[in-house]
């Protein structure tokens, strides 16, 4: 069965840091997402991301982060200058349309930043 | 902006029992889905119900929607040691699919 994959699974980084997040969506899905769940909380929408652009993003996605779809399968996240409270696991999903379908969900990576 | 919230919960049932969560949100939505996570993994997602659907059955769940009030329900049925998890709704809104969780609710089945 096809399934969305997240590299690497955890990663801790120095504050200041810049990380990658690292995404391949399933091959066919059209729209991808990243969301994000800081320990013990809510899981929260970061950016949506269709035809090469950003299409929605919430007030936590600011210019700290970034979206990129390089090639035709990775889709990354990057947080430019970490912080502490950037530490949470990171979620990366796609959907086959925009009508109503299911959310495929990665494994997530879970970002310690210290 | 649109928001599930499960009624926050933490149940602990015997195995064979059924488990039920509710979940509520605030605006009109276009579909409500719930999704299951075990300890420190991903999402799984389990069932999707539609705005103009108001029960659906998958296996041993049975998922409800009331647009009315506004809120839903996620019945498992005869539940498992397995079932151990926290489950959380999620709404997507009219025109996107940007996915409002809630605050999850965790569920222990006790074998």
């Amino acid at each position: 069965e096809p399934e969305v994959t997240q590299t690497p699974s955890h990663q801790v980084t120095q504050m200041g840091q810049e990380v990658i997040l690292r995404c391949v969506p399933i091959s066919n899905h059209l729209y991808f997402y990243w969301y994000r769940q800081i320990l013990g909380q809510k899981v929260e929408f970061l950016v949506s991301f269709y035809n090469n652009e950003i299409s929605e993003k919430s007030e936590i996605f600011d210019d700290q982060f970034s979206v990129e779809r390089p090639d035709g399968s990775n889709f990354t996240l990057k947080i430019r200058s970490t912080k502490l409270e950037d530490s949470a696991m990171y979620f990366c999903a796609s959907i086959p349309t925009v009508e109503g379908t299911e959310a495929f969900f990665g494994q997530g990576t879970r970002l310690t930043v210290v | 902006s649109q928001q599930g919230e499960e009624d926050p919960q933490a149940l602990s049932i015997q195995e064979g029992e059924n488990a039920t969560m509710n979940c509520s949100y605030k605006t009109s939505i276009n579909n409500l889905q719930w999704y299951r996570q075990n300890s420190g993994r991903g999402l799984v997602h389990l069932i999707l119900i539609r705005s103009n659907e108001r029960e659906k059955h998958s296996g041993r769940l049975r998922v409800t929607l009331d647009t009315s009030k506004k809120s839903s329900s996620l019945l498992i049925t005869a539940s498992r040691a397995a079932d151990t998890a926290s489950y959380f709704c999620a709404t997507a809104g009219l025109g996107n699919n940007r996915l409002a969780f809630g605050k999850g609710n965790q569920v222990v089945v006790i074998p």
